[in-house]
């Protein structure tokens, strides 16, 4: 069974940092690639950054490019979002999810975890 | 980045009768490999979402024979043959020919 289980959401300061896992198992993650999504109430669905399987290919949004940076350690299936400089406008959820190619999209999301930015 | 519109933010529709729910893009979704990478999603209350249909209107696995999906270009619909309760939901549309992959808006079903 595919499971993808976010963690390291919280209520944190405008400019703090978070870091957000992603647990995977039920597949062979290196040969996915992995994206962070994140839904807005007001926004909806946007896609923050993605990962091919070997880390050599990133792409991220440019409303978070300086600012977050995804990693993935195969050995421990497992990828990261890395924030930094947070915004009030980066409360969200965000959503863990993979895709066997860039044109493929997505086919399956974790749960989500939720961050909120508030002073 | 290609920005892709769902036409109704809100569908309400009468059990066992048909629904249809529009996305149009702002560029051709047909990649250079001739494919066009479409996905739909379904997000249920309380649930991440979950996809419906991938290049058009391919169906996933487990994803009930009423769903299907059309179109070509910049304009594709997600019609569902006869609404059944446990529709009720989110659905979104995201094109996954460009980079960044961009999601519609989302259209709101729920029954009359």
């Amino acid at each position: 069974e595919v499971q993808l289980v976010e963690s390291g959401g919280g209520l944190l300061q405008p400019g703090g940092s978070l870091r957000l896992s992603c647990a995977a198992s039920g597949f062979t993650f290196s040969n996915y690639w992995m994206h962070w999504v994140r839904q807005d109430p007001g926004k909806g669905l946007m896609s923050v950054s993605q990962m091919n399987g070997d880390g050599s290919d990133s792409f991220s949004a440019d409303s978070v490019k300086g600012r977050f940076t995804i990693s993935r350690d195969n050995a421990k299936n497992t990828v990261y979002l890395q924030m930094n400089s947070l915004r009030a406008e980066d409360t969200a959820v965000y959503y863990c999810a993979r895709g066997s190619s860039p044109e493929a999209g997505i086919d399956f999301w974790g749960q989500g975890t939720l961050v909120t930015v508030s002073s | 980045d290609v920005v892709v519109t769902q036409s109704s933010l809100s569908l309400p529709v009468t059990l066992g009768q048909p629904a249809s729910i529009s996305c149009r893009s702002s560029q051709s979704l047909v990649h250079s490999d001739g494919n066009t990478y479409v996905n739909w999603f379904q997000q249920r209350p309380g649930q991440s979402p979950r996809r419906l249909l991938y290049e058009v209107s391919k169906r996933d696995s487990g994803v009930p024979d009423r769903f299907s999906g059309s179109g070509s270009g910049t304009d594709f619909t997600l019609k569902i043959s006869r609404v059944e309760a446990e529709d009720v939901g989110v659905y979104y549309c995201m094109q996954a020919t460009h980079r960044p992959l961009t999601f519609g808006q989302g259209t709101k079903l729920e029954i009359k």
